[in-house]
């Protein structure tokens, strides 16, 4: 069963404009991954948050999550037309070992 | 560094025929491996994951199979292909079998069964 939903599915912006991805997930978890993926290619991480953490940035990206509302916040700042890509979260099964992930937001920056 | 390939890139193939995938990983010994199907446009669905030569654990039971002949290579394979095994096959490692570890995904395998 899928752990973490990407919400919103779809989202179009402007180049220079801020995109916020949000994902929920059911169970607790240890942690949480971002990853990024450009249209018919693999999967590339972006970032890990730890259960015990609530903030996190690296670049233009920053992470937050709310263990009490089971959600985690991708935000990327000043966004490119590179950003153009679907964003995947992933939480951990309750052993730790296993990533589920969610359905992914497909975001499309336009120049 | 550490680089992972995944061949053919693109593959049609017609129902009931066989198929096999392969994932190779370079510049590290001992990863663990997976295999992943991705439907159009949704998310990432885990078929089989090894932590070692010839170990291999089936996530979703299905008409496909998996194998590990050697430390780096991972086989994905099928006898008969249905319809519904069209989609986007990715390969990934990890130097451990934990969820904190990062998962490199290799370029992904388009599978179209006509």
């Amino acid at each position: 069963s899928q752990q973490g939903e990407e919400d919103p599915q779809a989202l179009s912006i402007q180049e220079g404009e801020n995109a916020t991805m949000n994902c929920s997930y059911k169970t607790s978890i240890n942690n949480l991954q971002w990853y990024r993926q450009n249209s018919g290619r693999g999967l590339v991480h972006l970032i890990l948050i730890r259960s015990n953490e609530r903030e996190k940035h690296s670049g233009r990206l920053r992470v937050t999550l709310d263990t009490s509302k089971k959600s985690s916040s991708l935000l990327i700042t000043a966004s490119r037309a590179a950003d153009t890509a679907s964003y995947f979260c992933a939480t951990d099964d309750n052993a730790g070992n296993m990533l589920t992930f969610g359905g992914g937001t497909r975001l499309m920056v336009k120049p | 560094s550490q680089t992972i390939h995944q061949w053919p890139a693109t593959l049609v193939q017609p129902v009931g025929s066989p198929l096999s995938l392969e994932c190779t990983v370079e510049g590290t010994s001992n990863p663990n491996l997976y295999w992943y199907r991705q439907a159009a446009g949704r998310g990432l669905q885990l078929l089989f994951y090894s932590v070692g030569i010839g170990q291999i654990s089936s996530e979703v039971p299905q008409n496909l199979s998996a194998s590990r002949p050697q430390d780096r290579q991972f086989i994905l394979s099928s006898k008969k292909l249905l319809l519904s095994d069209s989609g986007f096959y990715l390969c990934a490692w990890s130097p451990r079998l934990a969820s904190t570890d990062t998962q490199y995904f290799g370029p992904g395998t388009r599978l179209t069964v006509l």
